[in-house]
């Protein structure tokens, strides 16, 4: 069982407002990701971490930044949440290594901006 | 470049019969290809994964996977389907692009009838 953990797991919020969605890990994982899911379509990779004080943009553009001041902390963070950012956000983490490694996914966070 | 394509967004299947999932990939170099499951409210669980070794590969719940690199195909298959098996799967491939990013795909949504 992956011990990685997402709050909240639902959020309802207005446009305008400051959002932050957590992510933890307690496996030591150096790398971190979050991804962008909505129905019906692929996940996007938007932001990844290869270890603390290391973050990248992913291949989706992201209105959101992200931190990694600890190992096992990688909080992403919305300034001024807008309906199109409506979607499930999933965070993940990994060892380090090659391609072979199992990326761990946390349960969610559904994010709903009226 | 990589991308997944998964050949049919619903797929139904009665109890007890063959599942057959298909998975097809480009990747301009030997790939890593993974399939993960999501069941509702839930985040990916790795199924399986092929990593250059066998081509049958075996994985959790019954679930297998064969990699035929003249197709470009990566298809999951079980031989007799649980109710337990709804849910949604993913097929993903990663190679060494600066960074072993997963490419997933749209994802199938299998729904097994009693």
């Amino acid at each position: 069982e992956a011990d990685i953990y997402q709050t909240p797991r639902y959020l309802v919020i207005g446009t305008g407002k400051k959002i932050t969605l957590e992510c933890s890990q307690t496996m030591g994982h150096d790398k971190m990701y979050w991804y962008q899911q909505d129905p019906g379509m692929e996940l996007h990779l938007i932001h990844y971490s290869y270890g603390v004080n290391s973050t990248e943009k992913g291949d989706l553009s992201s209105e959101s930044t992200v931190s990694r001041i600890r190992t096992e902390h990688f909080p992403l963070t919305l300034e001024s949440a807008r309906p199109s950012h409506t979607s499930q956000y999933l965070c993940a983490s990994s060892e380090k290594g090659t391609g072979d490694v199992e990326q761990y996914f946390g349960p969610g966070t559904r994010l709903t901006v009226t | 470049a990589q991308s997944v394509t998964q050949l049919g967004s619903h797929v139904s299947v009665s109890e007890g019969a063959l599942v057959l999932l298909r998975c097809n990939y480009s990747s301009s170099v030997p790939p890593y290809l993974f399939w993960y499951v999501q069941y509702p409210n839930q985040g990916l669980q790795l199924l399986l994964k092929y990593t250059s070794a066998a081509t049958l590969v075996k994985g959790i719940n019954g679930f297998e996977a064969e990699f035929k690199k003249s197709e470009t195909s990566f298809h999951l298959t079980k031989p007799s389907a649980h109710m337990s098996d709804a849910a949604e799967y993913f097929c993903a491939v990663t190679s060494w692009a600066g960074s072993y990013q997963l490419t997933f795909g749209k994802g199938t949504k299998l729904s097994v009838i009693p």
